[in-house]
């Protein structure tokens, strides 16, 4: 069984650029939530992914933006970058979606973004 | 709106001690509580749910909807509890989309 992994692992970006976080969600599970955890806090929940659609959103503006692939797999895209931005992103799968209690979420190690 | 406090930021104990990490939530429906653990080096992972009423690796977090707390309990502490702990909170048919709290770190000393 392959777990969730995330790539890259660590990136540096600067102020108004754009940037894109990769994920493949564990085999089987074929919805995939986006989390910010910013320094010394705990996740925040930006948005989910059910079979290609968003299936919910967090308090994250429209520069947040995601895709799922027909493998499951996820982008997460953030354009005009600031500096609040950085932060580690977390992706997470599961089993489930609209009217299914996905229960356990499974985590990535995560990308950590550096805004300068 | 929903949101999940954890009071305490650093919590010390030494091996062999009752331990206790405390979670507040507000939530106006039925919430579903969680309990994740991220051990050193280690990707945060589900330690247990309060639906399922179990116990995990000797800990324990009854569910008290009239104080609106899930404290995670351990009667007696080992050194390789020591980790971060993070109380999270599923709001009624939102799944997979957690409001986790700030997180404990929880240290256990021999």
């Amino acid at each position: 069984e392959t777990g969730v992994t995330q790539s890259p692992t660590h990136l540096i970006k600067t102020r108004g650029q754009q940037v894109t976080l990769r994920c493949s969600s564990q085999s089987g599970h074929n919805t995939v939530s986006w989390y910010q955890q910013a320094l010394g806090q705990g996740p925040q929940f930006i948005f989910q992914y059910y079979r290609e659609e968003e299936n919910g959103r967090g308090n994250f503006p429209p520069r947040f933006s995601g895709l799922q692939f027909p493998n499951y797999s996820s982008e997460l895209n953030v354009n005009a970058l600031e500096l609040d931005d950085s932060a580690l992103y977390l992706c997470a799968s599961s089993w489930g979606g609209r009217g299914a209690n996905t229960g356990e979420l499974f985590f990535g190690e995560g990308s950590r973004l550096t805004v300068l | 709106a929903q949101r999940v406090t954890q009071p305490e930021k650093l919590l010390s104990v030494f091996k062999g001690a009752p331990v206790e990490l405390k979670c507040n939530y507000s939530y106006s429906g039925s919430p579903e509580l969680f309990w994740y653990v991220q051990y050193s080096r280690q990707r945060l992972q589900l330690l247990l749910r309060h639906i399922s009423r179990e116990s995990i690796k000797g800990f324990t977090a009854d569910l008290n909807k009239g104080e609106t707390s899930f404290h995670l309990k351990k009667p007696f502490a080992q050194e390789e509890d020591s980790a971060m702990y993070y109380c999270a909170l599923q709001g009624g048919t939102s799944y997979g989309k957690l409001t986790f709290g700030q997180g404990t770190i929880l240290t256990v000393h021999p």
